[in-house]
């Protein structure tokens, strides 16, 4: 399979903190994306970055990429309650970039 | 508004039913996946069409089928449910864009197989 890994797997943390989480993946990438789902939900897309880039900002995200490592990490400053979802990554394959593959996802918990 | 609707968003089925989860889009883009949603196992890809009648095997095909007739539409079939089918399912469409390439989500199918 070539499903990344996020970690953690789960976060809880209070308003007005940073929250950081990472992503694994196993093959080459064309891109790799930011999805967030809020409980029972459908995903929402919240950021790409190329392969051939190494770091991209909006708004209050904050994506790296480290090809050589085949990580990424989202970085949420200034963390609100309604940001309280699962954050999932996404890869899509420099083969065949038309498909995309998830990891198993970051449950972001923060508290008023 | 762009939008991918799925059918239904509970639906509740006995073994050995066959059932048909349909998702439909109208931002005329050719790429469709059907995604299997399990705790703790993130999104599996089931199958992916990236033009009508084509269709690629993702990670977790077995017991699934799907059908393109039309660009808009993608349908999941389970041939003959069983429990382990138990599952939320999300469709999704993106267009062939190497460079701002996104998936756009319906809201999901929660199937309970009994």
């Amino acid at each position: 399979s070539q499903q990344g890994e996020e970690d953690p797997q789960a976060l809880s943390i209070q308003e007005g903190e940073n929250a950081t989480m990472n992503c694994s993946y196993k093959t080459s990438i064309n891109n790799l994306q930011w999805y967030r789902q809020n409980s029972g939900r459908g995903l929402v897309h919240l950021i790409l970055i190329r392969s051939n880039e190494r770091e991209k900002h909006s708004g209050r995200l904050r994506v790296t990429l480290d090809t050589s490592k085949k990580s990424s990490s989202l970085l949420i400053t200034a963390s609100r309650a309604a940001d309280t979802a699962s954050y999932f990554c996404a890869t899509s394959d420099l083969y065949n970039f038309n498909k995309f593959y998830f990891g198993s996802g970051t449950k972001l918990n923060v508290k008023p | 508004d762009v939008k991918v609707t799925q059918s239904s968003r509970y639906l509740v089925k006995r073994t050995g039913e066959k059932v048909f989860l349909e998702c439909v889009q109208d931002m005329d883009h050719e790429n469709m996946f059907w995604y299997r949603q399990d705790p703790g196992l993130g999104l599996r890809l089931i199958y992916f069409s990236y033009d009508v009648k084509m269709k690629e095997k993702g990670d977790i095909p077995e017991g699934y089928s799907v059908s393109r007739e039309k660009k808009e539409r993608f349908s999941l079939i389970l041939e003959s449910a069983s429990t382990n089918q138990t599952s939320m399912y999300l469709c999704a469409s993106s267009p062939p864009d190497r460079d701002h390439t996104e998936a756009f989500f319906g809201q999901g199918t929660r199937l309970t197989v009994v």
